[in-house]
């Protein structure tokens, strides 16, 4: 069985430029989650999607935004890039999103802005 | 509101040697407990949670964890650790709501970075 996937693996990109990411969720997997891991910062939760729809979103600024697809693979959009928008941007999958199902990571996507 | 500790940002140890990753919670409330590994250039992997029941929970490669609700901690240990264990490692909370609590509720630890030496 296939993991969850993301591309790019990686990317560059100059300040106020506008970037999209991408994600596949592990097959039969509702939902998805979109993390933001800065360095030294650990984990944020930034965005979460189930069943096509947005079901919660992080402290994050609304130039950050994303959507799912009927197929419920899922893209992140982040507008007007800032500097300290560089980090590894995770996403993951799990069954209907709660906890007491398994959660899938995929393996990140490195942004750098410079 | 929750928070999440790991008072050490880094832990050197020998090949074979015991471990002892710390973790320390703050919250009013019951709680989840998670612990997520991280190896070199890869997204986060589960290792091992606790919902409810037993208090020492353990994973399929030998770390165990175990919820001291008095202490409120969950602290991660293996006997004996590998170069292989060589990662990031970190501990996660979030309020229980039974059984439609969401992971959107979890909020990680800064992590504790593991680096077994040869």
């Amino acid at each position: 069985e296939a993991g969850v996937t993301q591309s790019p693996t990686h990317l560059i990109k100059t300040r106020g430029q506008q970037v999209t990411l991408r994600c596949s969720p592990i097959s039969g997997h509702t939902s998805v989650y979109w993390y933001q891991q800065a360095l030294g910062l650990g984990l944020q939760f930034l965005l979460w999607y189930d069943e096509g729809e947005e079901r919660n979103r992080g402290n994050f600024p609304p130039r950050f935004s994303g959507r799912q697809f009927p197929n419920y693979s899922s893209e992140l959009n982040v507008n007007a890039l800032e500097l300290e928008d560089s980090a590894l941007y995770l996403c993951a999958s799990s069954r209907q999103g709660l906890v007491s199902y398994e959660q899938y990571f995929g393996p990140g996507t490195r942004l750098t802005v410079t | 509101a929750q928070s999440v500790t790991q008072l050490d940002s880094q832990v050197p140890v020998f090949e074979e040697a015991p471990v002892e990753l710390r973790c320390n919670y703050s919250s009013s409330v019951s709680v989840y407990l998670f612990w997520y590994v991280q190896y070199p250039n890869q997204g986060l992997q589960l290792l091992l949670k606790y919902l409810s029941g037993s208090t020492l929970v353990e994973s399929i490669n030998g770390f165990e964890a175990e919820f001291n609700k008095s202490q409120t901690s969950f602290h991660l240990r293996k006997p004996s650790v590998h170069i292989s264990d060589t990662a990031e490692y970190f501990c996660a909370v979030c309020e229980s709501r039974g059984a439609k609590t969401s992971y959107d509720k979890v909020i990680f630890g800064p992590g504790t970075s593991l680096s077994v030496i040869p």
